[in-house]
C-alpha cells in the first residue's frame, strides 16, 4: 500500500505570494492532518480533516487555510507568506475518527522557503 | 492548551547502552503518540498508547496517567537509532496533537 505523499517536496517563495501544498493520505484514510515544523518552535498543529470536514485548528493566523476533497486528498494553502513562514510542513493520515488517539502516518514533507 | 515536556534535550549514548526519554504533560489526554525523525524530515510512529506498556523490538513505551508521564526505553542501543525521539499528546476534548520539543539521540559506536 502507497505511503502519504505529499507535493511539492520543495519550495520557494518570495514574501507576499501565496503558496499551496498537497497531500495523499493512505488509501481508506479519512482523516488528514497538516502541521508546522520549525527549529524554533518544533512540531505544531495546524488542522485536521475528516470526511472534507475541518474538525479542529491550531492557533495559526488565517491565512493559512485548507480543505480536504471527498477522494480524502487534502490542500492547505498559505497566502501573503511572511519570513517566518519558512518550515517544513508535513501532513499525516489516519484511519480512525480521530486523528489524535489512532496512530498516525506521516509524509515525507514540504519544505517551505519564503524569501 | 496542553503542556508538554521533554527530557533530555539532548542524548549521547554508546552503542549497547540502555537510554530512557521522559515525557511529562499536563492535563487530561486521549492518547500519548512516540514518534521518531530521522535526519531529512521523515516522521515515523512509534508507539501509540493511552494505559500501560507497549513493546516492540528494543523499544518499550509506558505510561502513567495518575502521574502524567510516559517513557520511552531502548534496550541495547544501536547507531541506527540515532534520530529526535518527539512526544505528543491528544486532548481529550478535541483532535489535535500537542508536540514535545523532542529529544536528539547519538548513539556512538
Amino acid at each position: 500500500k502507497a505511503g502519504v505523499t505529499q507535493t511539492p517536496r520543495y519550495l520557494i517563495k518570495t514574501r507576499g505570494q501565496q503558496v499551496t501544498l498537497s497531500c495523499s493520505p493512505i488509501s481508506g484514510h479519512r482523516s488528514v492532518s497538516w502541521y508546522q515544523q520549525t527549529p524554533g518552535q518544533g512540531l505544531q498543529f495546524l488542522f485536521e480533516y475528516f470526511s472534507e470536514t475541518q474538525r479542529n485548528k491550531g492557533n495559526f493566523p488565517g491565512r493559512f487555510s485548507g480543505r480536504q476533497f471527498s477522494n480524502s486528498r487534502s490542500e492547505m494553502n498559505v497566502s501573503t507568506l511572511e519570513l517566518g513562514d519558512s518550515a517544513l510542513y508535513l501532513c499525516a493520515s489516519s484511519l480512525a475518527t480521530s486523528g489524535s488517539t489512532d496512530t498516525q502516518y506521516f509524509g515525507p514533507g514540504t519544505r517551505l522557503t519564503v524569501l | 492548551k496542553n503542556e508538554v515536556e521533554q527530557s533530555p534535550q539532548n542524548l549521547t549514548a554508546q552503542e549497547g547502552e540502555f537510554i530512557t526519554i521522559n515525557c511529562s504533560y499536563s492535563v487530561g489526554i486521549s492518547a500519548l503518540h512516540w514518534l521518531q525523525q530521522h535526519p531529512g524530515g521523515g516522521i515515523v510512529s512509534l508507539f501509540m498508547l493511552s494505559s500501560g506498556k507497549k513493546k516492540h523490538g528494543r523499544l518499550i513505551a509506558t505510561i502513567n496517567i495518575q502521574e502524567k508521564h510516559s517513557s520511552l526505553h531502548i534496550t541495547a542501543s544501536h547507531p541506527r537509532d540515532s534520530a529526535v525521539y518527539i512526544c505528543a499528546v491528544g486532548s481529550n476534548s478535541g483532535y489535535a496533537l500537542n508536540f514535545g520539543k523532542g529529544t536528539s539521540l547519538l548513539v556512538t559506536p
